[in-house]
């Protein structure tokens, strides 16, 4: 049971680049989530995903596209990266409210 | 939408001693409230939370208290040790629960030896 998995780890792009982040979950939640995590800002939602087929914006979603391909699987991606994208990105999934983490992708656009 | 302010944003407490951390939110409607703690480098990770339905919920060490009236809450932690050093989330969550957490910007705690 690996709980909650992402791929990549670290990531360095250059403006302009795109790339897709991955997230997995193998404890059968419900709801994936994307956040990202800036020093002194804590963590701000990007995008959700209540169930299977279904996503919503959260506090911070310019700049991002998301895709809920099955239950275990929650992508988020970059179409054209900016510096103001440089953060580490967490994938939680959950079921009803709590939420477990993953490991993070720590990503530098430069 | 929901804000959540958390403080201090540092602590510096000896070791043995208690920690407290405090959290104010602005949507009434916030009805599920987690802590996490997370370190350097690391993912956060739950540690306890509570309901709007409870006042106070303990787990060994950390208790959680909540005040549904003032629309706070905070986290207690009983006798310090060294490996409680981290940096501390509280968070709100609104509209029922599956729609996202509302993070505080975090306390970074410090146990002195």
């Amino acid at each position: 049971n690996a709980g909650v998995t992402q791929t990549p780890k670290f990531q360095v792009l250059k403006t302009g680049q795109s790339m897709t982040l991955q997230c997995a979950q193998d404890m059968n939640h419900n709801s994936m989530y994307w956040y990202r995590q800036d020093p002194g800002m804590g963590l701000r939602l990007i995008y959700y995903s209540a169930s299977e087929g279904t996503t919503d914006k959260g506090e911070v979603p310019n700049g991002y596209n998301v895709s809920r391909l099955n239950k275990r699987e929650f992508s988020l991606r970059l179409e054209s990266a900016a510096p103001s994208q440089t953060s580490v990105y967490f994938c939680a999934s959950g079921l009803i409210d709590t939420q477990y983490f993953g490991p993070g992708t720590r990503l530098t656009v430069l | 939408g929901e804000n959540v302010e958390q403080h201090p944003s540092t602590l510096s407490v000896q070791e043995g001693d208690s920690a407290v951390i405090k959290c104010t939110y602005s949507d009434s409607a916030s009805n599920y409230f987690p802590w996490y703690k997370q370190e350097l480098g690391k993912r956060p990770q739950l540690i306890i939370d509570i309901r709007s339905n409870v006042g106070e919920k303990k787990d060994q060490r950390i208790a959680v208290t909540l005040n549904k009236t003032a629309k706070h809450f905070s986290l207690h932690i009983t006798e310090t040790q060294p490996e409680d050093s981290a940096v501390y989330f509280c968070a709100a969550s609104s509209g029922g629960g599956a729609d996202g957490l509302t993070f505080g910007k975090g306390t970074h705690l410090i146990i002195q030896p």
